[in-house]
């Protein structure tokens, strides 16, 4: 299986401030089939679903605001937030979708500092 | 309005059964793969299983493989999750998913306790 880590596990940013999130997996998630990183992120309200952000590592989800971006390639992505508000206030996962299992990382809480 | 809306889960004993089930609306659910993702208490997600489109495609991950099995009925609509000799590692939220690269629809989830 390919394990997937985030890190931190959580962040405390200012309002108006950068997050960024970091996701790393245990094998490159690059097919050469399609030349895409098999890689989404998903941000989770409390009592919510999780709501998918970016797919394809970095290609924005319809309706998802361009304050959030992801960038990276093989085994090292990053999912940034470059103005952090305070509906963006919530747990963060990464997934690969490579091979199954298709798993999660661990997930990064985002607070306002 | 595109949905999905997950049901079935309860209060189950270990050693015993339950089946979920997912109904789909809003969009021509036989062109999407389903998947099952659950989260237990405090925890985070976990890929339980998909299935494709005409369900001739399944995969469980390891910790259920043997114990559930996902199905779908296109003329219905519906994608079930059959689970047996359940433990109490399986007490979760439920997650009825679309998609295949990358998950863009989510039920509201189901709760499954397994506990005597």
């Amino acid at each position: 299986d390919i394990v997937v880590t985030q890190s931190p596990d959580s962040l405390a940013v200012s309002l108006g401030e950068r997050a960024t999130i970091n996701c790393k997996s245990s094998q490159s998630v690059f097919s050469s089939s399609n030349n895409k990183n098999q890689l989404a992120w998903y941000q989770q309200k409390p009592g919510q679903p999780p709501k998918l952000l970016l797919y394809w590592a970095s290609t924005r989800y319809s309706g998802v605001p361009d304050r959030f971006s992801g960038s990276g390639s093989g085994t090292d992505f990053t999912l940034t937030i470059s103005s952090l508000q305070a509906e963006d206030v919530a747990v963060y996962y990464c997934q690969q979708y490579y091979n199954t299992p298709r798993t999660f990382g661990q997930g990064t809480k985002v607070e306002v500092k | 309005e595109v949905q999905l809306v997950d049901s079935g889960g309860g209060l189950v004993q270990p050693g015993g059964s339950l089946r979920l089930s997912c109904a789909a609306s809003g969009f021509t659910f036989s062109d999407h793969w389903i998947t099952w993702v659950r989260q237990a208490p405090g925890k985070g997600l976990e890929w339980v299983a998909h299935i494709n489109q005409d369900g001739s495609e399944r995969a469980y991950v390891a910790s259920v493989r043997g114990r559930f099995t996902i199905s779908r009925d296109n003329a219905e609509n519906s994608v079930h999750l059959q689970m047996s000799s359940l433990r109490a590692d399986d007490t979760a939220v439920y997650f009825c998913t679309r998609g295949h690269y990358g998950l863009d629809v989510w039920g509201q989830g189901t709760t499954v306790t397994v506990s005597s």
